[in-house]
């Protein structure tokens, strides 16, 4: 399966505890984002990367929250100190930019199965 | 700041009925429309887009219509099965297919299918 894949699937931590959650694109994908689901909500979007580059973060990524995807391929997603409120499936998806004639062109997004973190 | 507004669910319907989802939107410029569907225990899948106005997406026997008059993107479908049972969401993202970025999504309504 070539498919976005992401780990853990389920993960429970207590309150104040750090998390770190993993997200492997498609492999000829650049482009990488994350995204918060709440229960009964659509997903939010949180961040995303060109390549190596964080080129946008929403105001929803409070200071506890960093990213990365240091080599342009997986990317890391890291909770310090947590809190009940986290509560929620972390969503990555992955797609293509490329350069067409008339500019850049990003294709469909293909979201992985997600990565329910429970704070107890 | 942009918003996608979907009716409330869940939604039930007998096999072999006729669906509609309502899809409306608020945004700047010119956004594509997106409908993603999500069946039990599995992640999140693009059923069907439209990237200007009048444009019908379509797949798997749904249909919608980017209506830029009315900001809407209704999802149909003519007969549902038992497998169209799954959440439904309508998605936006900004500007034209080359620059869309973060997607924009609706709250989801849930389909249920009865046999």
């Amino acid at each position: 399966d070539t498919g976005v894949s992401q780990d853990p699937r389920h993960k429970i931590t207590k309150r104040g505890q750090n998390v770190t959650f993993r997200c492997d694109p498609i492999s000829e994908h650049n482009r990488l984002y994350w995204y918060r689901q709440t229960l009964g909500q659509g997903p939010e979007f949180l961040t995303y990367f060109q390549n190596e580059a964080q080129l946008e973060k929403s105001r929803l990524l409070s200071d506890r929250f960093s990213a990365e995807r240091p080599k342009g391929s997986f990317s890391t997603l890291e909770i310090q100190r947590t809190e009940q409120g986290d509560s929620a499936m972390y969503l990555c998806a992955s797609s293509l930019a490329s350069y067409r004639a008339r500019g850049l062109a990003n294709h469909e997004q293909y979201f992985g199965p997600g990565t329910r973190l429970t704070v107890t | 700041g942009d918003s996608v507004t979907q009716m409330e669910g869940p939604v039930t319907l007998s096999e072999e009925a006729f669906l509609t989802i309502n899809c409306t939107y608020t945004a700047t410029g010119y956004p594509s429309l997106f409908w993603y569907v999500q069946y039990p225990g599995e992640g999140l899948q693009l059923l069907l887009k439209a990237t200007k106005a009048d444009d019908k997406g379509s797949n798997k026997g749904f249909e919608a219509t980017y209506r830029k008059e009315t900001t809407s993107f209704h999802l149909e479908k003519g007969s549902v099965q038992v497998s169209d049972s799954a959440v439904y969401f309508c998605a936006l993202s900004k500007g034209l297919d080359g620059s869309a970025r973060q997607l924009t999504f609706g709250s989801g309504t849930q389909l249920t299918v009865l046999p």
